[in-house]
């Protein structure tokens, strides 16, 4: 089936550093989704994007959908510690949408004080 | 709103016992997805249901695991006989329509000795 390649699997940083990591696909998506994973709980929808090209923020965070419909990238300026988790990229992996999700194995990012 | 609920939290049992995890997905979603998290594989799609009939099942690792859904606010995971290598968190989430945005519970982590 389709894989997403995410990179880095993990990052060590320190507080106020800017982060960037991204996620690409043999295939083309037509969603591309972040999600983050808090240590002992479920992963929760950071942002989606839905176009090519789309630059979408929310906060610090900010996400690309490539051009090539391939690749997505996912940047957290000013990191402060809170934002240490598990980062996911994923996407429907069939043309013209779908609920089933293909999930990244994340990049895992700790964040010293 | 409550989210989606996933019992039990923790659950620790020997090779060759049953196991049931159990769901209740957000009222008013109509998909529900059972996800297995392992450090090596990362999230993998084991089901999901639509309007409470399986969709796809192709990610159910062995006839050992089984999953139902009787009604749209329950759900079940059940693993008979469980081994070792079933010891992951399992994840219940659900979602309304497609909007990319599925709602994790916090997961039931099993541990088969």
């Amino acid at each position: 089936g389709q894989q997403l390649n995410q990179s880095p699997q993990s990052m060590f940083i320190q507080e106020g550093e800017d982060v960037s990591m991204n996620c690409t696909s043999s295939s083309i998506f037509n969603t591309w989704l972040w999600y983050k994973q808090d240590p002992g709980e479920g992963p929760v929808l950071l942002i989606a994007l839905y176009k090519a090209g789309e630059l979408t923020s929310n906060g610090r965070l900010t996400a690309q959908f490539g051009i090539t419909r391939k690749d997505s990238f996912l940047n957290i300026s000013a990191s402060i510690p809170s934002d240490v988790g598990i980062y996911f990229c994923a996407g429907p992996p069939k043309q013209g949408g779908s609920e089933k999700l293909v999930f990244g194995k994340g990049t895992k990012l700790t964040v010293n004080p | 709103d409550a989210g989606v609920i996933q019992s039990p939290r923790h659950e620790v049992t020997e090779m060759g016992q049953e196991v049931t995890l159990r769901c209740k997905p957000i009222s008013g979603h109509n998909s529900l997805f059972w996800y297995r998290q392992t450090m090596m594989r990362g999230l993998e799609l084991l089901i999901y249901f639509n309007n409470n009939v399986p969709i796809d099942d192709s990610g159910m690792p062995e006839d050992r695991f089984s999953a139902k859904m009787p009604n749209a606010s329950f759900s079940t995971l059940k693993i008979q006989p469980s081994e070792p290598r079933d010891s992951a968190v399992y994840f219940c989430a659900s979602i309304a329509g497609y909007t990319g945005e599925l709602f994790f519970g916090e997961g039931s982590r099993l541990t088969v000795l």
